[in-house]
């Protein structure tokens, strides 16, 4: 069953801007869920992009940005470039040590 | 530089077991929190296990409790994952990531290694 839920694919011009979400199937995302965002690029490993909802990791662009938009957790990229082209997955900490992934999300940049 | 390096993967029989490694270098490996992370072929990142930094505490998905149990070496800059009764559903690419101190902001250097289940 699904519990973390993000678009399948979504597409955006270049120089365009893009919100990706994030949510709970049984809750509203909030602060407390840790929301946090990776890309991975074609045939890479992952790397962090936004942690704790809005916060970016070492050398992120201020390109994306992390929030809470309604009842869920948003990834926002501005300017869109075409190396952005890649999965983006969130995952949410669930309290007891556990974390779980979305099943991410395809971007592409056309 | 910090560096995750994971070996230990290959093919193995359902039932069998693997045991996986993650040589760490670069940065204080005994205070940081370490996690598995998964990709089956074509497929999405799915969080397997944690483990605090001197080894106390460790938690796993639902999936995998009872069959993989993580540990750490911090004399040898080491983390493992020894893998149990696998099944086909655990064929995936294995990541080693360290976990930087606040919830999410994790630190991925690996290419992984691959496990296959089959008969």
């Amino acid at each position: 069953q699904t519990v973390v839920t993000q678009e399948p694919s979504f597409s955006v011009s270049p120089g365009g801007t893009v919100t990706l979400t994030c949510g709970l199937t049984f809750d509203s995302v909030s602060a407390s869920y840790y929301p946090s965002w990776y890309q991975q690029p074609p045939g890479q490993a992952p790397r962090t992009l936004i942690y704790s909802t809005d916060t970016r990791s070492s050398g992120v662009p201020d390109r994306f940005s992390g929030s809470i938009l309604g009842n869920k957790a948003a990834l926002t990229i501005t300017g869109a470039q075409a190396d952005d082209e890649s999965d983006y997955y969130c995952a949410l900490y669930m309290g007891s040590g556990i974390w779980v992934f979305g099943g991410g999300t395809k971007l592409t940049v056309l | 530089e910090v560096q995750l390096v994971e070996s230990g993967g290959g093919s193995v029989q359902p039932g069998g077991s693997l045991r996986l490694s993650c040589a760490a270098s670069g940065f204080t490996f005994r205070t940081d929190w370490m996690h598995w992370v998964r990709q089956a072929p074509g497929k999405g990142l799915v969080w397997v296990s944690r483990i605090n930094g001197d080894g106390s505490a460790t938690y796993y998905a639902d999936s995998v409790k009872g069959r993989l149990t993580i540990s750490r070496d911090n004399a040898k800059n080491t983390l493992f994952l020894q893998m149990d009764s696998l099944r086909a559903e655990d064929t995936a690419v294995y990541f080693c990531v360290r976990g930087r101190g606040t919830h999410g902001d994790w630190e991925w250097r690996g290419q992984g290694t691959l496990v296959i289940v089959s008969s």
